[in-house]
C-alpha cells in the first residue's frame, strides 16, 4: 500500500525568500508524484508532476520540484515566493492502477 | 481547457434528508473520482468510476453511494445526511491511463448537514 507524508503542515515565509514544502512517500512498487495547489474556495490544480526521467521536475508559477528515490522524497522548491503563493499544496502519489493518493497538505503563508 | 463543474458551491442540509452531488466534466474523461477534504485529513477518496454503471469503493465509501449513467456525469448521494459529513466535497477527472495522467478537479461542494 502507498502512502504520503507531508510533515508540515503550516509554513509561514516572508515575500521574495526560498521556500521547501517536504513530501515523503512509501511505496512497495513504483509510482507518480504530483504536486497540486489549492486557492482558498477553489479546487486543486496541478502545479507538477513526475512520471519518469529528469529527477528535477519544473511546473507552473516557478515552481520545481525533486524526485529522490533512495530517500523517498519529492519536495517542493521555490527560489522566491509572492504573496499570490499563500495556499495550501497538496503531494500525491498515483499507484499506477486508477488510485490516487494524497498527503493532508500544507498551508504555505506568505508574508509581507 | 477541462472544465470540471460542480451543481453547488454551498449547500446546507438537515439530518435524515436525502442529498444529491452533481459533477459533470466536458474533456471525455473516463476516471471520474469523489473526495471528501477535511481539516488535518488532506482529500480521502469516497467513490471511484472508470467506466458508465462502473464503481468502485474508495477508503471511506460508508454512507454515500454514486451514479453515473452518462461519461460526463457523476453524482454522490447522502442516503440519509447526517451531521458527521459536513464536509467539502472535491469530484475530479483523469483520463485512463493507469495514474498516468493528472486530475482535473471541480471547485468543491461545501456542505453543511445540521
Amino acid at each position: 500500500a502507498q502512502s504520503v507524508t507531508q510533515l508540515d503542515s503550516q509554513v509561514p515565509v516572508f515575500e521574495e525568500a526560498p521556500v521547501e514544502l517536504r513530501c515523503n512517500y512509501s511505496s512497495s512498487v513504483s509510482v507518480y508524484l504530483f504536486w497540486y495547489v489549492q486557492y482558498p474556495n477553489q479546487g486543486l490544480q496541478l502545479l507538477l508532476k513526475y512520471l519518469s526521467g529528469s529527477t528535477l521536475v519544473k511546473g507552473i508559477n516557478g515552481f520545481e520540484a525533486e524526485f529522490n528515490k533512495s530517500q523517498t522524497s519529492f519536495h517542493l522548491r521555490k527560489p522566491s515566493v509572492h504573496i499570490s503563493d499563500t495556499a495550501e499544496y497538496f503531494c500525491a502519489v498515483s499507484d499506477r492502477i486508477y488510485k490516487y493518493i494524497f498527503g493532508t497538505g500544507t498551508r504555505l503563508k506568505v508574508l509581507a | 481547457d477541462v472544465k470540471v463543474t460542480q451543481s453547488s458551491r454551498y449547500l446546507v442540509k438537515r439530518t435524515g434528508e436525502k442529498v444529491f452531488l452533481e459533477c459533470v466534466q466536458d474533456m471525455d474523461h473516463e476516471n471520474m473520482f469523489w473526495y471528501r477534504q477535511d481539516p488535518g485529513l488532506g482529500l480521502r477518496l469516497i467513490y471511484f468510476s472508470y467506466d458508465v454503471k462502473m464503481k468502485e469503493k474508495g477508503d471511506i465509501p460508508e454512507g454515500y453511494s454514486v451514479s453515473r449513467e452518462k461519461k460526463e456525469r457523476f453524482s454522490l448521494i447522502l442516503e440519509s445526511a447526517s451531521t458527521n459529513q459536513t464536509s467539502m466535497y472535491l469530484c475530479a477527472s483523469s483520463l485512463e491511463g493507469r495514474g498516468l495522467y493528472e486530475q482535473y478537479f471541480g471547485p468543491g461542494t461545501r456542505l453543511t448537514v445540521t
